[in-house]
């Protein structure tokens, strides 16, 4: 069965920076697209980043251009979100998805992780 | 301030009927198929409909979804108390920043 798996959360301070990572199985992990949404206390789901299935395309949110990077590798059925530059507003659950279409990044998501959790406080 | 509008909350009897709007503009609801996702407090959000209006394996027929325009909607019949969650709807926006944007959730009470 489809599953994603969130892991490298934690408590960091403002400025320092965390890797998360999610690893997917029960698909063919490199032909579909994988995004990044995460989730405030108390608050609705914001999107973070989206790469493409070959790597080669990727978003980001305004809020974490410059700072957030994501990258996958397709050897290892791993994207990664690498958080640079943390502040306390990005303190959040975050979750990755996959798309329900393969090969296409305006897809829906069909199937999340269960998230890991982010606290950026000092 | 989300992009795509939801109102804050709904209320309902068991066995009746909701309706969950979501509107949006031209360049994404307009352009771009919706889904709306169930959560329940301390869990992942869960697909619901996909497509605008396709259901996953597993999802009851009493959940439906409808596309017009620039607005979507989630109904919701025969109401149950295990139903009371928060929904949201979500799509792609074409515009010049691509990105997937969401509503600002509604929550569901079952009186």
């Amino acid at each position: 069965q489809v599953q994603l798996v969130e892991s490298g959360g934690g408590v960091v301070q403002p400025g320092r920076s965390l890797r998360l990572s999610c690893v997917g199985s029960g698909f063919t992990f490199s032909d579909y697209e994988i995004h990044w949404v995460r989730q405030a206390p108390g608050k609705g789901l914001e999107w973070v980043a989206l790469i493409s299935y070959d790597g080669e395309r990727k978003y980001y949110a305004a809020s974490v251009k410059g700072r957030f990077t994501i990258s996958r590798d397709n050897s290892e059925n791993t994207v990664f979100l690498q958080m640079n530059s943390l502040r306390p507003d990005d303190t959040a659950v975050y979750y990755c998805a996959k798309v329900t279409t393969r090969f296409d990044f305006t897809g829906d998501l069909d199937y999340w992780g269960l998230g890991t959790r982010v606290t950026v406080s000092s | 301030q989300s992009v795509l509008t939801q109102p804050p909350s709904v209320s309902a009897a068991p066995g009746q009927k909701v309706t969950i709007s979501c509107s949006g503009s031209s360049s994404n609801i307009g352009k771009n198929s919706v889904s709306w996702y169930q959560q329940f407090p301390g869990m992942a959000p869960k697909l619901l409909i996909y497509d605008n209006d396709k259901r996953p394996s597993g999802i009851p027929d009493r959940f439906s979804g409808s596309e017009s325009g620039t607005s979507a909607t989630l109904d919701i019949t025969g109401l149950q108390t295990g139903d009371e969650a928060d929904y949201y709807c979500g799509t792609w926006d074409s515009s010049l920043s691509d990105a997937r944007v969401f509503g600002g959730g509604t929550r569901l009470t079952v009186l």
